[in-house]
């Protein structure tokens, strides 16, 4: 069945430091991939999304490429602030209504 | 924007009792879904509908039902309420198109005593 594995948090960086954050899936066909994030308190929000190979998602300074070679969609921001602090999930759709979420990675961004 | 609106952001109940949650999205979207989220397990899905009147047992139905009256509310009920069901709920929803995100409401954190 399909699968999604990221990074165990938490992950903890200065402001202005370079983030990635690992994801990488395993799933039948093409599927969709998709970033969320969830905001202390609050439910998940739709962060970025890439449909097909080679996609680059963004959005609010975050990316991320679909890598079909590789089975990755690894999350990058090059500058973070403290408001980036939360918890990120990785997701995958292979066609059907449900998604397929990896656990989370909590990022904390101290001053 | 795409709105879901869940009822209650806390609620606490006790042991026994019979739970409702509610949950309501303006998009006219043919799918939703209720998930529960714990700490180091992630999202864990209980029950999703596609269609009026219609469900599907998720990964952790058990202890649960659902109620899908009209297109836009979808209700999670804990028909007798235990403490392994403090949790934070999530309802969301999206359209029955191939490859589509979903759009998440804010959450309920469940206590139950």
């Amino acid at each position: 069945g399909d699968s999604v594995t990221q990074m165990e948090g938490p992950v903890t960086l200065s402001e202005e430091a370079f983030l990635t954050i690992n994801c990488t899936y395993t799933a039948t066909g093409y599927p969709s991939l998709f970033w969320y994030v969830q905001y202390p308190g609050e439910g998940l929000q739709l962060l970025l999304k890439a449909t097909k190979a080679d996609d680059k998602g963004s959005n609010k300074g975050f990316e991320a490429t679909y890598r079909k070679e590789t089975t990755s969609f690894h999350l990058e921001k090059g500058s973070v602030q403290v408001s980036d602090s939360a918890v990120y999930f990785c997701a995958l759709n292979s066609g059907y209504s449900t998604l397929t979420f990896g656990k989370g990675t909590m990022l904390l961004v101290s001053p | 924007d795409v709105k879901v609106t869940q009822s209650s952001r806390y609620l606490v109940k006790r042991t026994g009792e019979k739970v409702f949650l509610e949950c309501v999205q303006d998009m006219d979207h043919e799918n939703m879904f209720w998930y529960r989220q714990d700490p180091g397990l992630g999202l864990r899905l209980i029950y999703f509908s596609y269609d009026v009147k219609m469900k599907e047992k998720g990964d952790i139905p058990e202890g649960y039902s659902v109620s899908r009256e009209k297109k836009e509310r979808f209700s999670l009920i804990l028909e007798s309420a235990s403490t392994n069901q403090t949790s934070m709920y999530l309802c969301a929803s999206n359209r029955d198109v191939s490859n589509q995100p979903q759009h998440f409401g804010d959450g309920t954190r469940l206590s139950i005593l």
